[in-house]
């Protein structure tokens, strides 16, 4: 079993959608989680992290974190035609204090006009 | 203020040639990483430098090598290039939580 897991899509939405954007984790202790977007042919840059449960606000993007399910989701409101992109999870290994992530394997989205 | 830069952008590499790909940042971060990234794989740490002078491997280290001249600068290189690393390669620093990544460098092997 990968210790992050992400469905790959791709997902695509009409502008204005609400999008929902779902990671599995394995292990328990894993306590902060990140999103990351990717536009094509680009590096990945850091959207938004949290610590521990609950949720986290940052405009149209909310992150949530349900450690009881080991689940993490980004939601994404009035998406638009500029939030398509791939959308990766990661999580800070526990063993390690280097600050290595795992990544999940993304999640391509496109928000249709 | 650049962040991460990495060269080169595009590589086309014969089996068995070697390269170096480079990565610099200029935000005094003492992490330093290398990723690759594959269709359907997600990105996979390669080798990391938690400070200067330090290196360790990742979860995919074999037929690379890597060095970290001083605190910007971390190299990767490809001894005898295989078609099986051919991929795009990501330079990473940190400071934690997040991560600055660099544009990438896509390399073909032929």
């Amino acid at each position: 079993q990968k210790e992050v897991e992400q469905d790959p899509g791709p997902l695509s939405v009409p502008e204005g959608a609400i999008v929902s954007l779902n990671c599995t984790y394995s292990n328990s202790a894993f306590q902060y989680f990140m999103w990351y977007r990717q536009y094509s042919r680009k590096g990945p840059e850091l959207l938004m992290y949290t610590y521990s449960s609950g949720n986290k606000e940052d405009g149209r993007f909310t992150a949530q974190v349900d450690k009881s399910s080991k689940y993490i989701s980004l939601f994404i409101r009035d998406s638009q035609p500029s939030d398509s992109a791939t959308y990766l999870c990661a999580i800070p290994g526990v063993s390690s204090n280097t600050g290595k992530l795992i990544f999940g394997q993304g999640t391509t989205l496109q928000v249709k006009p | 203020n650049a962040g991460v830069t990495q060269t080169p952008k595009f590589q086309v590499l014969k089996t068995g040639q070697s390269m170096t790909l480079q990565c610099a940042q200029d935000m005094n971060h003492n992490s330093m990483y290398w990723y690759r990234q594959d269709p359907g794989m997600g990105l996979r740490l390669i080798y990391y430098s938690a400070s200067e002078g330090t290196t360790d491997k990742g979860e995919v280290p074999n037929g690379y090598n890597v060095s970290r001249l001083n605190k910007r600068e971390f190299s990767l290189r490809l001894e005898s290039a295989a078609p099986s690393q051919t991929s795009v390669y990501f330079c990473a620093s940190s400071d934690v939580p997040g991560k600055g990544f660099g544009p990438g460098t896509r390399l073909t092997v032929l």
